[in-house]
């Protein structure tokens, strides 16, 4: 079954260290994202790219890193300059971003990060 | 800019009807709608496009007014299976990649 994978689906760290969590699909779709959901805040876009290779910042990009080297996988580094980086980390794709539509997401299971 | 969503949380009981609110300042292009239960991952459940279609699922039905910049989400006859946080999804304009801007969500509660 087609569907996007994240890993790990708990993790916990020190203050002050990097961490990459992973997203991979396998939709063929062309545009994924990273979103971040606190409690009573909804999702707030991280980082989202179109095509391989390319991606653009969203409303809360600062503190964190992401690559596109393959169709396929969008991993997601929370860095130490993130300065609250506790929360339940999504990552999503659609088929591409520039229709509506052709918009909708498919969601992975999450990462819940939780930083000591 | 966030839409708002209303309430920010119903309890229903079985078979009870219930709507859920999504405003935005801005002009909508298309509103999209998902459902998350606890610890899971939001699913589609419907998107209105700007001019009129409507794509549905089951016993929920969902409305989009333009001019008022809103949209209604409508549960019949709720089920238990129903709970969870309803959040609504808007492109945040024309030429903008399809990128959804989320509201912060309705937590619905369904008891038997």
């Amino acid at each position: 079954d087609g569907g996007i994978t994240q890993s790990p689906k708990y993790l916990f760290r020190k203050e002050g260290q990097n961490v990459t969590l992973s997203c991979e699909q396998n939709l063929n779709h062309d545009a994924m994202y990273w979103y971040r959901q606190d409690p009573g805040q909804g999702l707030r876009l991280i980082y989202y790219s179109q095509i391989v290779n390319d991606f653009q910042k969203g409303d809360i990009a600062e503190g964190y890193s992401v690559s596109r080297e393959k169709k396929e996988s969008f991993p997601l580094t929370v860095t130490s300059a993130q300065k609250n980086p506790t929360a339940f980390y999504l990552c999503a794709s659609s088929i591409d971003s520039g229709s509506s539509g052709a918009n909708v997401l498919t969601f992975g299971a999450g990462s819940r990060l939780t930083v000591l | 800019q966030q839409p708002v969503q209303s309430p920010q949380a119903v309890i229903l009981r079985e078979g009870e009807d219930a709507v859920i609110n999504c405003s935005s300042s801005k002009a909508l292009y298309s509103v999209h709608w998902y459902r998350q239960k606890h610890g899971e991952a939001p699913v589609f459940l419907m998107i209105l496009l700007k001019g009129g279609e409507q794509k549905g699922h089951e016993k929920i039905s969902a409305s989009f007014n333009e001019k008022k910049q809103q949209s209604s989400l409508y549960l019949t006859a709720s089920q238990l299976s129903y709970s969870g946080t309803y959040f609504c999804g808007t492109e945040r304009g024309a030429g903008s990649q399809g990128n959804l801007i989320f509201g912060k969500g309705t937590k619905l509660s369904v008891k038997p």
